[in-house]
């Protein structure tokens, strides 16, 4: 079955940095565009970040541009989001999504979600 | 930034009944247009992808129409679990944008 796992969530000061991970299974994420969700506490869905298939180019939303970096590790079939200078504004579950193969930024495989609170 | 506008904000229906929600783009996103459901703590799920493409497993109850700024998502007769939250998505440019979505309550 193919599924997004993400992990590296949790609880920082504001200021401090996270770096979360989304593992992937039953397909090569290196053939997909990919990309992070978030959605705060009670809130709608966030775009936050996207890579192409082939990592080339990167996108980012104005709220989190200069403070997050978006990549991936082919070898570990692996999804990443460094996140630096973090806000109370940040906090909120983040999804990593799998693009419709041939649709980019189409999301049709969702991870379950991992929670980050940016809480001194 | 595309600001896509959902309405209504509630939509209070029985099951059976058909649902019609609307998403609406401040400028056009030609056919770049997908529809998301969100059940309570449960993540997104694909509906709907460029404009009127079923994503794999949806049921045909479920319908997307329009084109350039305005779209629809009907769903032709509600099942209990199709009570939730909808959000309609465009991939026309940068940044991605989504709705602030539809809630679909029990009447």
């Amino acid at each position: 079955e193919v599924k997004l796992l993400e992990s590296g969530g949790g609880l920082v000061q504001p200021g401090g940095s996270l770096r979360l991970s989304c593992a992937a299974s039953e397909f090569t994420l290196s053939n997909y565009a990919m990309s992070w969700v978030r959605q705060a506490p009670g809130k709608g869905l966030e775009w936050v970040s996207a890579i192409s298939g082939r990592g080339v180019s990167t996108f980012y939303a104005d709220s989190v541009k200069g403070r997050f970096t978006i990549s991936r590790d082919n070898s570990k079939n692996s999804l990443y989001l460094q996140m630096t200078s973090l806000r109370a504004e940040d906090t909120a579950v983040y999804y990593c999504a799998k693009s419709v193969y041939g649709s980019p930024w189409a999301f049709h495989i969702w991870g379950q979600g991992t929670t980050v609170t940016v809480s001194s | 930034e595309i600001v896509l506008t959902q309405s209504p904000a509630t939509l209070s229906l029985s099951p059976g009944e058909r649902a019609t929600l609307s998403c609406r783009a401040s400028q056009s996103v030609t056919s770049y247009l997908a529809w998301y459901q969100q059940r309570p703590g449960q993540a997104p799920r694909l509906l709907i992808y460029d404009v009127s493409n079923r994503a794999t497993g949806i049921p045909a109850r479920f319908s997307g129409s329009g084109s350039g700024t305005d779209f629809t998502l009907t769903i032709s007769s509600l099942e209990p679990e199709d009570f939730a939250v909808y959000y309609c998505q465009h991939r026309s440019n940068w940044p991605l944008t989504f709705g602030g979505g539809t809630k679909v309550e029990i009447k």
